[in-house]
């Protein structure tokens, strides 16, 4: 089974810079996806990690560490739009699926 | 369409009845998936299908839940005998296969009296 483990809440300035983590488990590790949801909406889609390193798109950037089962989200200049929930999901292959499973969120408050 | 629809947007039931919940999703994508989210809470996964291959069940609660996807495109989740705890909102998200980001529709709200 999976278990992703990231803090439940998080308050950030804004203009500054801020750090959500993810930690998991799981057998069939093949990707990690970085989700945002704003209260009342659908999740939509930040960035997606199959290989270690850090991606940058923008303000987001997202980083991974297959060998130690860790990623985080980097969020810079935050602005006020940015107080959100933030998903992280993580790819399992075993069993011949490629089931796709969310942890609990990150709900981070931006404060002027 | 342009995105994943979902029908109906809410629904109210009383304790004990059947629902059904549709999802569309977008022309082409082969997997599709079906998550749960109460209020507060993260996505709980409920199944996941991927062409015509058998789904994954595992997130299913309860066999009061089912759900089936006709001819690789649009799917129905059915709960029966519903309850209280049952109240939810349900997502529905696909994607174009393996690695591809899903696309999440806007959900059914449903409420059990």
């Amino acid at each position: 089974g999976q278990n992703i483990d990231q803090p439940t809440e998080m308050t950030a300035t804004e203009g500054a810079i801020v750090q959500i983590n993810c930690t998991y488990q799981t057998s069939g590790f093949n990707g990690l996806f970085w989700y945002q949801q704003h209260a009342g909406e659908a999740p939509t889609f930040l960035s997606y990690n199959v290989l270690d390193g850090l991606e940058e798109k923008g303000r987001f950037s997202s980083f991974l560490s297959r060998s130690k089962g860790y990623s985080y989200l980097l969020l810079k200049e935050l602005q006020m739009k940015d107080s959100a929930s933030y998903l992280c999901a993580v790819r399992d292959d075993s069993g011949g699926y490629q089931k796709v499973t969310f942890g609990i969120g990150t709900k981070l408050q931006v404060i002027p | 369409g342009a995105g994943v629809s979902q029908s109906p947007s809410n629904k109210v039931t009383e304790k004990g009845k059947d629902v059904e919940l549709r999802c569309d999703p977008i022309s082409g994508h082969t997997a599709l998936y079906w998550y749960r989210q109460s209020l507060g809470q993260g996505l709980e996964f409920l199944i996941y299908f991927q062409g015509n291959s058998a789904p994954d069940k595992s997130g299913l609660p309860s066999d009061r839940f089912s759900a089936e996807r006709t001819g690789g495109s649009v799917s129905t989740l059915t709960i029966q005998r519903t309850q209280q705890e049952d109240s939810a909102v349900y997502l529905c998200a696909s994607s174009q296969g393996l690695g591809a980001e899903l696309f999440f529709g806007e959900g059914s709200r449903l409420t059990v009296l």
